[in-house]
């Protein structure tokens, strides 16, 4: 079963600062997930990414396959940005590319 | 477009109850999945659809746990003679196809006194 950790679990920012959440997972996959969650339950998908970077006006998902490791990256931050971020995967063996493995996310609280 | 359904938003029911939570999936998406969400914890996948049939129902925690989905589009999950532990949000999922984007619903909130 893969293990996904983020880091940190908590972080508080001031609005405009530069942002990054780590994740890291401890077999190979098929691709990893980058998501936002609102107060209330609501899930976003923000990225789904298999190999590099992807950029999607202030977010920047990069990932290195060789370490197992993904960043969410957030350039000048607002307060609308403040959510829980979970980072998931999805397996490539026995053909298990659907289920979802999830981290405990990162609760990002950004001030004015 | 419509997204991913769920109903009730909340539901409060005494233990030992029976419980349905039902999803609605985006049209034209094959695939279907029920996620469990305890409290501060990241969702934990309970099971799969592929059309009608449940290709993978491996999470489901117990045998009070059961879903459907007759007609390949509404599914229900269904859950017997409910715990105190049962409680949770209760998240489903759609997408194009398996391996595709999961699109997510708000939730089923469901509480057990």
């Amino acid at each position: 079963k893969n293990e996904v950790e983020q880091s940190p679990q908590n972080l508080t920012a001031q609005e405009g600062e530069f942002i990054t959440i780590n994740c890291s997972y401890s077999v190979g996959i098929s691709a990893l997930h980058w998501l936002q969650q609102h107060p209330g339950g609501g899930i976003v998908s923000l990225f789904m990414l298999s190999s590099g970077k992807k950029k999607h006006g202030r977010l920047i998902a990069t990932i290195n396959i060789q370490e197992k490791h993904s960043s969410l990256h957030i350039t000048a931050s607002h307060p609308r940005d403040s959510a829980v971020y979970i980072c998931a995967v999805t397996g490539n063996s026995g053909g298990s590319n659907y289920k979802l493995t999830f981290g405990k996310g990162t609760l990002l609280t950004v001030n004015p | 477009g419509a997204g991913v359904s769920q109903t009730p938003s909340n539901k409060v029911t005494e233990k030992g109850k029976y419980v349905e939570l039902r999803c609605d999936p985006i049209s034209g998406h094959t695939a279907l999945y029920w996620y469990r969400q305890s409290l501060g914890q990241g969702p934990e996948f309970l099971i799969y659809f592929q059309g009608t049939g449940a290709a993978d129902d491996s999470g489901l925690p117990n045998d009070r746990f059961f879903a459907v989905r007759p007609e390949g589009s509404v599914s229900t999950l269904k859950i017997q003679r409910t715990e105190r532990g049962d409680s949770a949000v209760y998240l489903c999922a759609s997408s194009l196809g398996s391996g595709q984007p999961q699109h997510f619903g708000d939730g089923t909130r469901l509480s057990i006194l």
